[in-house]
């Protein structure tokens, strides 16, 4: 089955950029979407097609794919975003839905 | 307010059977496909199931199929979850997510709060 690879953790300072890839075969090929999770709540989608934001997501939130990884880049990073982070996609092959393991985003 | 919202969750016993619901609130369900994705405790997200409008489509992941059912019953506005032999891997708490649009059906921008299972002797 279709596997989607991230890193457990990525940290940044307040107001540096974080970047959490997302590997994949083929992963040009399909569209990626993006989703932030903070402790007790649901995920959010933040990013849909590999490079929309869906209405209320900060301009901060972008979504970028080459060759086999996408990649979440958030700008001028906050406290309050500090959350797990996880990629996902359709694999068309199979009809499935398929996450990433998730990145856990920290903000020292 | 547009929602979804779970319920049906509890304490089972390894083995036995279980149905969650997932009503759809402020809106119509009918046009829209509907997944369930689980989480284990301190784990990632899992994709469980999927139901298109009208039913006509139906997907499970591989660690459920043969087990676990899902359905819709729109007069109801609501989608459900029937899951049977139970075992303590599929402790979670399970929500239903989907669309708010009818032309894609491939990423979720509405979740409910989820809803708690749990298998235990």
């Amino acid at each position: 089955s279709y596997v989607l690879t991230q890193p457990p953790s990525v940290a940044v300072a307040p107001g540096q950029t974080a970047r959490i890839p997302c590997g994949g075969n083929n992963i040009g090929n399909t569209g990626v979407h993006w989703y932030q999770q903070k402790p007790g709540q649901a995920p959010v989608l933040v990013v849909y097609d590999n490079s929309d934001r869906p209405s209320g997501i900060p301009e901060r939130f972008s979504g970028s794919k080459s060759g086999n990884t996408a990649t979440l880049t958030i700008t001028r990073v906050e406290a309050g975003d500090e959350a797990d982070y996880y990629c996902q996609v359709w694999d068309r092959n199979i009809d499935h839905v398929v996450f990433g393991g998730g990145t856990k985003l920290t903000v020292l | 307010e547009v929602q979804l919202v779970e319920s049906g969750g509890g304490l089972v016993k390894p083995g036995a059977s279980l149905r969650l619901s997932c009503a759809a609130s402020g809106f119509t369900l009918t046009p829209y496909s509907v997944n369930w994705v689980r989480q284990a405790p301190g784990k990632g997200l899992e994709w469980v199931s999927y139901i298109s409008s009208g039913g006509h489509f139906i997907y499970y992941s591989d660690s459920v199929t043969g087990r676990f059912t899902i359905s819709r019953d729109d007069a109801k506005n609501s989608v459900y979850l029937q899951m049977n032999s139970l075992g303590a891997e599929d402790t979670a708490i399970y929500f239903c997510a989907g669309p708010t649009s009818t032309t894609t059906s491939r990423y979720f921008d509405l979740w409910g709060r989820g809803a708690l299972v749990t298998v235990s002797s």
